[in-house]
C-alpha cells in the first residue's frame, strides 16, 4: 500500500483558486476511490474511476468539483473557485480490477483554502 | 443508500484492559466490513475486515465479529496498549457492485499507560 502516491501532500490555496490534487496507483490498479475527510470526522465517498471512465460520482458535489483518471498518468481531482469549506484531507484509494482485492489509501493530501 | 453509525464517539482504557466499537449498517447488500486505523496526520490503514459468509475473525489481539440479522458487527482488542491509540473507523461496502466504503464517524480510542 505504500505505493498509493498522492501529489501534493499539503496544498494551500486562497479563496478563487483552482486546487488539483493527483493520484498516482499502486502499478496495476485500474480502479480509484476518491474520499474527502472533514477535520475530526470520517471519510466520504466521492467519486469512483476506472481508466478513462468515471463509474460512480455519486459524492461528488454536483458544482466546482471533477475528476478524471486518464489512459495514461495520475488520477486528477480538480475543485475550481476553492472555498474555505473545500479545506479537508483527500485520499485516493486505488485497487486492481480482480474481484474481492482490498483497495489501499494513499497518504492523502491536506487542502486548506485561506 | 448505505448508512454505517459507529459507538463510541470516544473510549478510553486503561492498558492492558479490553476496548469494544460498535458499528451498525443499514443496507442489507453490504457483505464487506473492514476497520480503518487512523493515527494523526497519517492515512487510513486496513487492520481487518469481514465478509458475510463469516460470523467471526481474530488476527491476534483483535477481533470482529459480524450479526447481519441484526445488522451490526464489532470491533474487539484486548490486552490493549498506548500505540493501540488512534482513531478506528468501520466500514461497509457491496463487494459486486462500485464497492465504495461508506465509513462511520469513528472512535477516537485513548489507551492510557
Amino acid at each position: 500500500n505504500a505505493g498509493v502516491m498522492q501529489n501534493p501532500r499539503h496544498l494551500v490555496r486562497r479563496r478563487g483558486q483552482e486546487a488539483r490534487l493527483r493520484c498516482s496507483p499502486v502499478k496495476g490498479h485500474s480502479h480509484v476511490y476518491w474520499y474527502r475527510q472533514l477535520p475530526e470526522e470520517g471519510l466520504k465517498f466521492m467519486v469512483y474511476l476506472q481508466k478513462e471512465n468515471i463509474i460512480d460520482e455519486s459524492g461528488m458535489p454536483k458544482e466546482r468539483f471533477s475528476a478524471e483518471f486518464p489512459k495514461e498518468g495520475p488520477s486528477i481531482l480538480r475543485i475550481q473557485q476553492v472555498v474555505r469549506g473545500d479545506s479537508a484531507a483527500y485520499f485516493c484509494a486505488t485497487k486492481p480490477a480482480t474481484v474481492n482485492t482490498e483497495a489501499f489509501f494513499g497518504q492523502g493530501t491536506r487542502l486548506t483554502v485561506v | 443508500g448505505e448508512n454505517v453509525e459507529q459507538h463510541p464517539s470516544t473510549l478510553s482504557v486503561q492498558e492492558g484492559d479490553s476496548a469494544v466499537i460498535k458499528c451498525t449498517y443499514s443496507d442489507s447488500a453490504s457483505n464487506y466490513f473492514p476497520w480503518y486505523k487512523q493515527e494523526l496526520g497519517k492515512r487510513p490503514q486496513l487492520i481487518i475486515d469481514i465478509r458475510s459468509n463469516v460470523g467471526e475473525k481474530k488476527d491476534q489481539r483483535i477481533a470482529v465479529t459480524l450479526n447481519k440479522t441484526a445488522k451490526h458487527f464489532s470491533l474487539h482488542i484486548t490486552e490493549t496498549q498506548p500505540e493501540d491509540s488512534a482513531v478506528y473507523f468501520c466500514a461497509a461496502s457491496w463487494k459486486g457492485g462500485s464497492e465504495k466504503l461508506v465509513f462511520g464517524k469513528g472512535t477516537k480510542l485513548t489507551v492510557n499507560p
